[in-house]
């Protein structure tokens, strides 16, 4: 149990477009998802919180006209990067846990993007 | 000082050794324990998790709480090449009704056979 699916596993975009990223949770119901992401050799780096049916909630320094996040579902988030540039490229982890707030967090398999 | 620290390794070891990883922290509310197993290019895997100082077994696997000295372990007993991976350590603390882990850096592990 406890499945967290994440798709694409890779994407490579230009310049100046847009990413969309997947989450969905295959065998439980989320009310809230977690998306990360991870630098080389670096911890994972929460990015915000993806609340159904209501505005995510952003961390300190992660731009949300940026980082567009829609969790219109209890089985779906979407991470989607607008306008993407090379420094965007990295690691994306979404996550979410079943049960009680207290309960530990699921991953999906990551995506890796690459802006050229 | 960072609130969770972790070694990041590589730790190499040969087929079949004990393995111990380890990570300390400086937030006295963290309450609840984890470690995560991450393969290159794949999603963390939740391997342990535990609440309370005392130890916690699972197959090879023992996680080992430290609350007094802040000290977190994970030992693997007679590990295998399919262990070599990232290990994350992660603990969370209530706050405002939820629970965000914080994460180590990670220990890369490669066991050698």
């Amino acid at each position: 149990g406890a499945v967290v699916s994440q798709h694409p596993s890779r994407v490579i975009c230009k310049s100046g477009t847009s990413v969309k990223i997947e989450c969905r949770s295959l065998d439980f119901q989320a009310t809230t998802m977690f998306w990360y992401r991870q630098f080389p050799k670096k911890s994972l780096m929460l990015m915000a919180t993806s609340n159904e049916g209501s505005k995510a909630t952003y961390e300190q320094g992660v731009e949300k006209d940026k980082f567009l996040i829609n969790h219109a579902s209890l089985t779906l988030s979407t991470l989607t990067v607008t306008s993407a540039h090379p420094e965007d490229s990295s690691f994306y982890i979404c996550s979410a846990r079943v049960g009680q707030g207290d309960s530990p967090l699921h991953f999906g398999n990551g995506t890796r993007l690459t802006v050229t | 000082q960072k609130e969770v620290e972790q070694d990041p390794g590589p730790l190499s070891v040969p087929e079949g050794a004990i393995v111990s990883l380890n990570c300390t922290y400086s937030n006295s509310a963290f309450q609840y324990f984890m470690w995560y197993r991450q393969y290159s290019r794949k999603g963390p895997e939740l391997l342990m998790y535990t609440y309370s100082s005392g130890n916690k077994e699972d197959g090879r696997f023992t996680a080992q709480v430290d609350k007094s000295s802040k000290y977190i372990s994970l030992f693997i007993r007679d590990s295998q090449p399919s262990d070599s991976a990232t290990y994350l350590c992660a603990m969370s603390a209530e706050s405002g009704g939820s629970y965000i882990p914080t994460f180590g850096r990670g220990t890369s592990l490669i066991v050698h056979p």
